[in-house]
């Protein structure tokens, strides 16, 4: 079975700082790992994915994550927050052998002025 | 290019009715798979499509079923809707195993 853990139901940073969004996951094979974010009365959009290689995987309006297969870890991340970041984001995972994605239960971003 | 389209956008249905959910693919993208999301929760995922078969299917009962047509769109409906069947339905659509792209969503009130 996989699944995702988002261990912070709320993050709060300051506009400007850098902010973190933490994701842990468990699968049974190699990981593919995403992150989307969504937007009040709003679907889900993209923001990046890792499948292979660099463990920094750069995505979408200057968001980026870290796989560390160690600690099972993908980390979201981004150096200078904007308040029109705050939005809710989802992790998600699929391995190689499913083609459902199970997603973390969210973490709603709050970037203040 | 236009995205991932659902419709209708917002549905509202008594207990014991059926509904069908609607969703066009991303131009190039023969998979489609449908999530529910809950209010506060992450989706959860109910089925895919490809091929026109259905190709794996989450934890969820025979009231929930689904098609996709020659032209990759696809549907999903729910007989015998339950209040609990209200959320919102997210369709995906990627090429193959590709990364998946979400529509706007479904918002399903069940009365």
């Amino acid at each position: 079975a996989q699944s995702v853990a988002q261990p912070e139901d709320q993050v709060n940073v300051a506009e400007g700082n850098p902010l973190t969004v933490k994701c842990t996951y468990s699968v049974s094979g190699n990981p593919y790992l995403f992150w989307y974010v969504q937007y009040p009365n709003r679907g889900l959009q993209f923001l990046l994915k890792y499948i292979t290689g660099d463990n920094l995987v750069k995505g979408s309006y200057g968001f980026e994550a870290e796989f560390n297969k160690s600690q099972t870890s993908f980390h979201l991340k981004k150096p200078s927050a904007l308040v029109s970041d705050s939005a809710l984001y989802f992790c998600a995972v699929r391995d190689t052998g499913r083609r459902a994605l199970t997603f973390g239960s969210g973490t709603r971003l709050q970037v203040q002025p | 290019d236009a995205g991932v389209t659902q419709s209708p956008t917002h549905l509202i249905k008594t207990r014991g009715q059926q509904v069908t959910l609607r969703c066009s693919p991303k131009s190039g993208h023969d998979t489609v798979s449908w999530y529910q999301q809950a209010l506060g929760q992450g989706p959860q995922f109910i089925f895919q499509y490809y091929e026109e078969e259905e190709r794996q299917r989450g934890n969820f009962p025979d009231r929930f079923s689904g098609h996709q047509f020659p032209n990759y769109s696809s549907e999903l409906n729910v007989n015998a809707l339950l209040l609990g069947d209200s959320a919102l339905y997210l369709c995906a659509s990627s090429p193959s195993t590709d990364t998946q792209y979400f529509g706007p969503g479904t918002r399903l009130t069940v009365l």
